[in-house]
């Protein structure tokens, strides 16, 4: 069974500052999403990484995969308070599972000014 | 603009009563997902629709059914609600399952029950 861990569950930033979150997962898969979540709203779609070393970047957000590590990194480059939200990553189970999504627990972000 | 749309966004029933909740896509897609969220949890696969083949997680209790009459609509029917299904219940998308083929979600439906 697939399982994904994701840490810290929760995330006080300062504005200005640099910080991680870290998504591990269980068993080989080489299809990684990050998804953000605002209070009471549905999941957006951030990433999409589909290779061992893909990076993706958009504005102050940066996703990158190992799948060897099976690890990915959302990173936030110098906090604003609109980052505010919790961050999921989900991994897909691969063909024979329907690449279906197993969802991290989330990591709660809050920005501080 | 083509999109999943979800009714009604906010649903009170009552502890036992049959509730539906509604999934309609302008998308095409052929594969419809059901994902439960509880409260400050990660979002949780029901069960998914390949066109009109129904596929269950094993974990998902039968108090949960689901219809998919044509591919734009599908529904999700909770038989007796108890407390323990208050929750956010989040609709997806995706015009084929493998790789390459993103999920879209819905804007969800809470449902609380009293």
């Amino acid at each position: 069974e697939l399982k994904v861990e994701q840490n810290p569950l929760f995330l006080s930033m300062q504005e200005g500052k640099n910080y991680t979150i870290y998504c591990n997962y269980s068993t080989t898969s080489d299809r990684l999403y990050w998804y953000r979540q605002d209070p009471g709203k549905s999941l957006e779609s951030l990433f999409v990484l589909l290779s061992n070393g893909a990076v993706k970047q958009e504005g102050r957000l940066m996703a990158s995969l190992d799948t060897k590590a099976r690890l990915s990194t959302l990173h936030i480059t110098a906090a604003v308070h609109d980052l505010s939200a919790t961050y999921f990553c989900a991994v897909d189970r691969g063909e024979a599972a329907g690449n279906k999504l197993t969802f991290g627990g989330g990591t709660r972000v809050l920005v501080k000014p | 603009d083509a999109m999943v749309i979800q009714n009604p966004r906010y649903q009170v029933t009552q502890f036992g009563k049959p509730v539906t909740l509604s999934c309609s896509q302008t998308l095409n897609h052929n594969v419809m997902y059901w994902y439960q969220q509880k409260s400050s949890q990660a979002p949780k696969l029901l069960f998914h629709y390949y066109d009109k083949d129904f596929n269950n997680e094993a974990d998902t209790p039968d108090n949960f059914q689901s219809r998919r009459p044509n591919t734009s609509f599908c529904f999700l029917d909770i038989r007796s609600p108890g407390l323990g299904d208050a929750a956010m219940y989040l609709c997806a998308t995706s015009r084929e399952t493998g790789r390459y083929y993103e999920q879209y979600f819905g804007p969800g439906t809470r449902l609380t029950v009293t």
